[in-house]
Order: C-alpha cells, then structure tokens, then sequence
C-alpha cells in the first residue's frame, strides 16, 4: 500500500533550526511536496522535490532521497509565524498527491 | 480570480439532508482537486478533473458523493443523505495542468467546514 509517515507534533525555539523527517512509500513515484498550513487555514505551498539532494528557498530547505524514500523539510532562523502544520505529501505514479497526516509545529519564545 | 474561492465556508446540515459545495478554481487552471480533511488527519483526495472531465472518481467515499464541472471552472462537490462521518472540512484545489499528468502545484482554497448533526 502508499503510505506517508511524518512525526506527529514537534516543539522548536524561535531562533533555532528544526528538522521535519517524511518517509513514503508510493506506487512509482513523480516527487515529494511540502505544504505549510496554519490552522484553520488552506494549505500552501512549500516546495517541490523530484531529484536527490537539497534544495534551498530562503529560510526553508527540502530534501530528498528517493534511495530511502525519504524526505526533509528544514526550516532555519524560526519565528512565531512558522508555527502551523507541515504536510508531505508523495505523488505516486498515477501523479496523485498521497498526503501525510502532517506534523504540527510549536514554536516558543 | 486572485485564488481559489469555496462557498459557503462553513454548513451545518442535518443527517439525512444533501448538500452542495462549490468550488471557483484560479482562472485559467485546467486541474481541479477535490479532497476532505478530517480534524487532525491528512488530506484524503476525493476527485478530480481535467477540464469537465474526471478520469479517476476513485476516491469517492461512496455513491452518496458526485462531483461535476462545468464550463472547465466551477466545480460543485455534492453530497446526499449526510451521515455525521462526513463532518470534515472539503478543500478544493486548482492547478494550471495543461496537460495530465502534471506535477505542476496545486494552489488550495480556504475550505468548507462541513457539519452534520
């Protein structure tokens, strides 16, 4: 079966780094999402990983390992706006999103 | 339009009724998404379209569920005879797709929170 596994809640200090492990399982594979989403709000669009390796947007980095079927949402300097939900999400070989349950992010001062 | 827009953004129904959602995807996209997220859980896909056609209702919980498109813009997502289990919150997504299949990013809509008692 597909499966997406991803820590359930995580704390973190604003200032600090923090790391989001994903692993997935998918029929054939067409890249991994990560998505942010505040709650009570609608997802949004983080990044977008089809090859290996790390890529870089700001202060949030993704990464990805297809050998491993995994995955890493890295997110530097936090602030209390990153706190939210963080979802992966794996897109199988039909290109249909299987999504995690997501992993809610506590930031403290 | 700006975004993805969904109306209404919040129903409240009673077990037996139908329902109807509505989905305004961002102009000019081709793929729209429907899917459900329960309190807590990840988003479960539903349907989606290719213009006004869906080539994978797949996801559909059940035949209580349709969904059309028309006009390759508006969706409505319909629901008969609500049962309390399909109290969720319904997002609709949109993604330019000019071609399936597509990995192209799929912008969401702020969600109806649908509640049946």
């Amino acid at each position: 079966g597909q499966n997406i596994d991803q820590p359930t809640e995580m704390t973190a200090t604003e200032g600090a780094i923090v790391q989001i492990n994903c692993t997935y399982q998918t029929s054939g594979f067409n890249g991994l999402f990560w998505y942010q989403q505040h709650a009570g709000e609608a997802p949004t669009f983080l990044s977008y990983n089809v090859l290996d390796g790390l890529e870089e947007k700001g202060r949030f980095s993704s990464f990805l390992s297809r050998s491993k079927g995994y995955s890493y949402l890295l997110l530097k300097e936090l602030q209390m706006k990153d706190s939210a939900s963080y979802l992966c999400a794996g897109m199988d070989s039909n290109y249909q999103l299987i999504w995690g349950a997501g992993t809610k992010l506590i930031i403290k001062p | 339009g700006a975004g993805v827009s969904q109306s209404p953004s919040n129903k409240v129904t009673e077990k037996g009724k139908d329902v109807e959602l509505r989905c305004d995807p961002i102009s000019g996209h081709t793929a729209l998404y429907w899917y459900r997220q329960s309190l807590g859980q990840g988003l479960e896909f539903l349907i989606y379209f290719q213009g006004n056609s869906a080539p994978d209702k797949s996801g559909l919980p059940s035949d209580r569920f349709s969904a059309e498109r028309t006009g390759g813009s508006v969706s409505t997502l319909t629901i008969q005879r609500t049962q309390q289990e399909d109290s969720a919150v319904y997002l609709c997504a949109s993604s330019l797709a000019v071609s399936l299949p597509s990995t192209d990013t799929q912008y969401f809509g702020p969600g109806t929170r649908l509640t049946v008692l």
